[in-house]
C-alpha cells in the first residue's frame, strides 16, 4: 500500500482557513486520494476525495499537485466542531471478486480549533 | 437511512473468552469491512466480505474471522481473546462497483480484563 505523510498536529482559529498537507510521494496512477475525518467517539467519516483534479464539496476542497505526490484539503472556515483528526489516504478501486474498499489509515493530523 | 449500524456498543470481556460483533450495512450496500482501532492509532483493517465471502484480509491472526449474510449483515468473531484486543472495531460498508467510499458506523468498544 502506497504511504502518506501527515503531520501529526494543527490549530487554527475559528472562522479561519485551515490548509491540511498530506505527502504521498509513492502514489500509483490508479490510486485516488480520500481524506476521512474521526471526531472523538465516532467513527470515521467521509470527507472527500479525487483523483487528478482539484475537488469541491459542501464540507472541504481537495487541492491535488499536478505530480499527484501531494494534496491539500482545505477547510474554508473552520468551526468549532471541525475539531478532529483528519485521515489522507490513498486507495486503489480495483480488486479481484468485487472492488477494493481496503482503506490504509496513518495516524492522521489532529486539528485543533480555537474560538 | 439509519447508515451503518453496529451492535453492541459497548462490551467487556475476560481474557480466553470469546465475542461476536454485529454490523448492519448501509440501505443499499452489499459490501463489509471490519477495522480494528487501538487507542491513538488509526483503524486497522481486518477484513472485507462481498457476495458472503471473505475477499481481502489484512495481517490479523485466524482468531479474527467473519461471516456475511444474505441480507448483507456482517458478523466479526474473535477467539480466544487477548489483552491487546481491547479496541474500537469499526465496520464500513459500500456498494460494489459504485467506486463511492466506504461509510462507517459508530464501532463498538470492546475491552478485555
Amino acid at each position: 500500500d502506497a504511504k502518506t505523510t501527515q503531520p501529526n498536529s494543527m490549530e487554527s482559529n475559528e472562522e479561519e482557513p485551515v490548509h491540511l498537507p498530506c505527502n504521498h510521494s509513492t502514489i500509483s496512477g490508479t490510486d485516488y486520494i480520500h481524506w476521512y475525518r474521526q471526531l472523538p467517539s465516532q467513527g470515521p467519516e467521509y470527507v472527500i476525495h479525487g483523483l487528478t483534479s482539484n475537488v469541491n464539496n459542501r464540507m472541504a476542497s481537495l487541492a491535488i499537485a499536478e505530480d499527484r505526490k501531494s494534496s491539500t484539503l482545505i477547510l474554508h472556515r473552520a468551526t468549532l466542531r471541525d475539531a478532529a483528526v483528519y485521515y489522507c489516504i490513498l486507495r486503489d478501486p480495483r480488486g479481484s471478486g468485487g472492488s477494493n474498499y481496503k482503506l490504509t489509515f496513518g495516524k492522521g493530523t489532529l486539528l485543533t480549533v480555537n474560538p | 437511512d439509519a447508515g451503518v449500524t453496529q451492535s453492541p456498543t459497548h462490551l467487556i470481556k475476560t481474557r480466553g473468552q470469546q465475542v461476536t460483533l454485529r454490523c448492519s450495512p448501509k440501505s443499499g450496500h452489499d459490501t463489509v469491512s471490519w477495522y480494528q482501532q487501538a487507542l491513538g492509532q488509526g483503524p486497522q483493517f481486518i477484513f472485507q466480505y462481498y457476495e458472503e465471502e471473505e475477499r481481502q484480509r489484512g495481517n490479523f491472526p485466524d482468531r479474527f474471522s467473519g461471516h456475511q449474510f444474505p441480507n448483507y449483515s456482517s458478523e466479526l468473531n474473535v477467539n480466544a481473546l487477548l489483552l491487546g484486543d481491547s479496541a474500537l472495531y469499526l465496520c464500513a460498508s459500500s456498494r460494489d462497483t459504485s467506486g463511492r467510499s466506504p461509510f462507517f458506523g459508530p464501532g463498538t468498544r470492546l475491552t478485555v480484563l
